[in-house]
């Protein structure tokens, strides 16, 4: 079963702390994607990874950055939450063009 | 620049009714053309695909799009919805190569009975 996985569901941070999040696929799948989702928009793409420790930035890099060290895992990591920051978080990874989904993140920095 | 427009926020429509989703495009060649559809806290799953052929494109829950090079466009249908239809629907675009998918902003369907 082709799966996207992300962990944690949902997360709760104080400004300034360090978030990390994470994902996982199943499908061997060499690209891998993080975007945010934000009320009344579609969703924006922070980073993309090409393959392992082959990442690039997205349309909304400024704040985050990312890790690739194994095929099936891409990490998102905001080094010191801002408030601004709060929202749903979906990685994804692709075959071809089409894109495959995780459950999201849901992300609050008080 | 490619971008997508889905010009309606909102689609409410009674069950039973027949439903059609605009969803217009921008981009200098011929594109990869998505619907996806978000249920309430979750993750987006793939309706339908169009990369080339036959314009009509056949879906999941008896869904179609409709790709028109003429009229930019990717209109979503279905003859007959059901409460459980009821969710935000994106039409998203991809160039035909591996990379950035552009996302229109979303319809949310409401399907009342």
């Amino acid at each position: 079963d082709m799966k996207v996985t992300q962990m944690p569901r949902y997360l709760i941070k104080r400004m300034g702390e360090n978030v990390l999040l994470e994902c996982g696929q199943d499908m061997s799948h060499e690209t891998m994607y993080w975007y945010r989702q934000d009320p009344g928009l579609g969703l924006q793409l922070i980073y993309i990874s090409y393959d392992v420790d082959s990442n690039s930035e997205g349309d909304i890099p400024k704040g985050y950055r990312v890790s690739r060290k194994k095929r099936e895992h891409f990490s998102l990591i905001l080094d010191s939450a801002k408030t601004n920051q709060t929202s749903v978080y979906f990685c994804a990874s692709s075959l071809g063009a089409e894109q495959f989904f995780g459950p999201g993140t849901r992300l609050t920095v008080l | 620049a490619q971008s997508v427009t889905q010009p309606d926020a909102r689609v409410t429509v009674s069950e039973g009714a027949s439903l059609q989703l605009r969803c217009k495009y921008s981009y200098s060649g011929t594109p990869y053309l998505f619907w996806y559809v978000q249920y309430p806290r979750q993750g987006l799953q793939l309706l339908l695909k169009y990369y080339s052929g036959d314009p009509v494109v056949q879906g999941v829950n008896g869904f179609e799009a409709e790709f028109s090079k003429s009229n930019s466009s990717f209109h979503l249908r279905k003859a007959s919805v059901h409460w459980s239809d009821s969710a935000v629907y994106f039409c998203v675009l991809s160039p035909q190569v591996v990379g950035q998918l552009t996302f229109g902003r979303g319809t949310r369907l409401q399907v009342y009975a």
